[in-house]
C-alpha cells in the first residue's frame, strides 16, 4: 500500500462547478498538509499548507484535513477554466527520527469554459 | 525574487555520458531535494540534503549522485546515464525551522537519454 493515495482522474467539471480533490493516506505521524497545482510544463507551485486538522480558506480554495481518518481534501468554489491543472497533495513530517516528505501521484483537472 | 533554478531545461544526451544539472536556491533554506516526475507514477524522490555535507537517498537514487557542499546549491549528477533515466526532474527547497515545512520547486529540467 502507498502511503498517500490519490485518485488521477482525470476529472472534467463545467465552469463554475464545485470542486473536489482528495488524498488518503497511512502514516499518522504527517503533521503539515500541503496542496500543489501544477500547470503542463511547470514546475509544481504551492497552493494551501494546513497544519493538523480543520479547514484552511484561502479565496476560492479550502483545505481540509481529518487526521483521524487519515483525509485531505482540497475544494475549489466557482471552478475557473485557469484551475485546469493537476493537483498534488502532499505531507510531511520532519525533526526526530522521521523526516519525510511525501506526494500523492497528482489529480488532473480540466474546467470546461 | 525568491526562486529555484535550474540549468540545463532542456537536455537530450547519450547513453553514458555524463551529466550534471544544477540546482540554485536564494532563500537560504537548510533543505534541499530532487525529484523525477513520471506519467503514472508522481514525484519520486532521488535525493535530498538536510543541509551543507547532509545528503541522504530518497526512494529512487539508483544511478543518480548529488553533493551540497554550498547551501545554496545542490547539483544532480548522472554519471553513466542510460535510457530509463528519462524523465522531467525538479529540484526544490525547503526551510526548516519549525515554521511549516513548505516546499519550492524549480522549473524543471526534461531529460532525454537515447
Amino acid at each position: 500500500q502507498k502511503e498517500v493515495e490519490q485518485d488521477p482522474g482525470p476529472l472534467s467539471v463545467p465552469e463554475g462547478a464545485i470542486v473536489s480533490l482528495n488524498c488518503t493516506y497511512s502514516n499518522s505521524a504527517f503533521q503539515y498538509f500541503m496542496w500543489y497545482r501544477q500547470y503542463s510544463r511547470k514546475g509544481p507551485e504551492l497552493l494551501m499548507y494546513t497544519y493538523s486538522s480543520g479547514n484552511k480558506e484561502d479565496g476560492r480554495f479550502t483545505a481540509q484535513v481529518d487526521k483521524s481518518s487519515k483525509y485531505i481534501s482540497l475544494f475549489i468554489r466557482d471552478s475557473q477554466p485557469s484551475d485546469s491543472a493537476t493537483y498534488l497533495c502532499a505531507m510531511s513530517v520532519f525533526g526526530g527520527a522521521t523526516n519525510k516528505l511525501i506526494f500523492g501521484t497528482g489529480t488532473l483537472l480540466a474546467v470546461q469554459p | 525574487e525568491a526562486q529555484v533554478t535550474q540549468n540545463p531545461r532542456y537536455l537530450i544526451t547519450v547513453t553514458g555520458k555524463k551529466l550534471t544539472v544544477t540546482c540554485s536556491q536564494n532563500m537560504n533554506h537548510e533543505y534541499m531535494s530532487w525529484y523525477r516526475q513520471d506519467p503514472g507514477l508522481g514525484l519520486r524522490q532521488i535525493y535530498y540534503s538536510m543541509n551543507v555535507e547532509v545528503t541522504d537517498k530518497g526512494d529512487v537514487p539508483e544511478g543518480y549522485k548529488v553533493s551540497r557542499k554550498e547551501k545554496r546549491n545542490f547539483p544532480l549528477i548522472l554519471e553513466s546515464p542510460s535510457p530509463n533515466q528519462t524523465s522531467l526532474y525538479f529540484c526544490a527547497s525547503m526551510r526548516l525551522r519549525g515554521q511549516g515545512e513548505l516546499l519550492f520547486f524549480g522549473p524543471g529540467t526534461r531529460l532525454t537519454v537515447l
